[in-house]
């Protein structure tokens, strides 16, 4: 199994580019999350979903799209990207209520 | 708004010695407590997970502390090895109700074990 992967690993931006971060799944997992990790802020969650087709807001909503179109697929949507969402991004995975999360290996984004 | 904090920032231990993170949370509706643990350029992986009734959970070296009365939790690593070096988490979540099955993530602590 592959568990989580996300693509891409690394990714440069100009201020208002949009772009689309994709998270995978093999786990067969109805709970899927995307977070953002700064320096010192730890993990902030940003969307989640509780299974295909429902999506949810977190903590940092704001900038931020997602779509759950397929039960293993994640997608983290930027639709005019600002130098505020330099961050590295991760996905998880798990099966809800008192369950471990599975993360991915994170995708580091650098704004300009 | 539903906050956990964490305490230190950073930490240094010597080899063989034990490592002391703490935690404390506001919302007594937290009902589970994950240590996740991360390594430089991954992602950040469970350790060891407590929910409240129970005092103490001991995993290996890994042992949780938690004290319901003062909301706050604690993971301690006995004989650190400089292989446990990583940055670590401590995070809460409900399981009912508005935002469910969501974590919360301390700000982390990022432990040296010198040998």
């Amino acid at each position: 199994n592959a568990g989580v992967t996300q693509t891409p690993k690394f990714r440069v931006l100009k201020t208002g580019q949009s772009m689309t971060l994709l998270c995978a799944q093999d786990m067969n997992h109805e709970y899927m999350y995307w977070y953002r990790q700064d320096p010192g802020m730890g993990l902030r969650l940003i969307h989640y979903s509780v299974g295909e087709g429902t999506t949810a807001k977190g903590e940092v909503p704001d900038g931020y799209n997602v779509s759950r179109l397929k039960k293993q697929n994640f997608l983290l949507g930027l639709e005019s990207a600002a130098p505020s969402q330099t961050s590295v991004y991760f996905c998880a995975s798990g099966r809800g209520a008192w369950k471990t999360q599975y993360f991915g290996p994170g995708t580091r984004l650098l704004v300009l | 708004q539903q906050q956990v904090k964490q305490s230190p920032q950073s930490l240094i231990v010597q080899k063989g010695g034990i490592s002391i993170i703490n935690c404390a949370y506001e919302n007594t509706a937290f009902d589970y407590f994950p240590w996740y643990q991360q390594f430089p350029g991954k992602g950040p992986a469970l350790l060891i997970a407590i929910r409240p009734d129970v005092s103490e959970k001991k995993e290996g070296r890994f042992t949780i502390s938690f004290n319901k009365s003062a909301k706050q939790f604690s993971l301690h690593i006995m004989d650190s090895q400089p292989g446990d070096s990583a940055t670590y988490f401590c995070a809460a979540s409900n399981n009912s109700g508005a935002g469910s099955y969501q974590l919360t993530f301390g700000k982390g602590t990022k432990l040296s074990v010198i040998p």
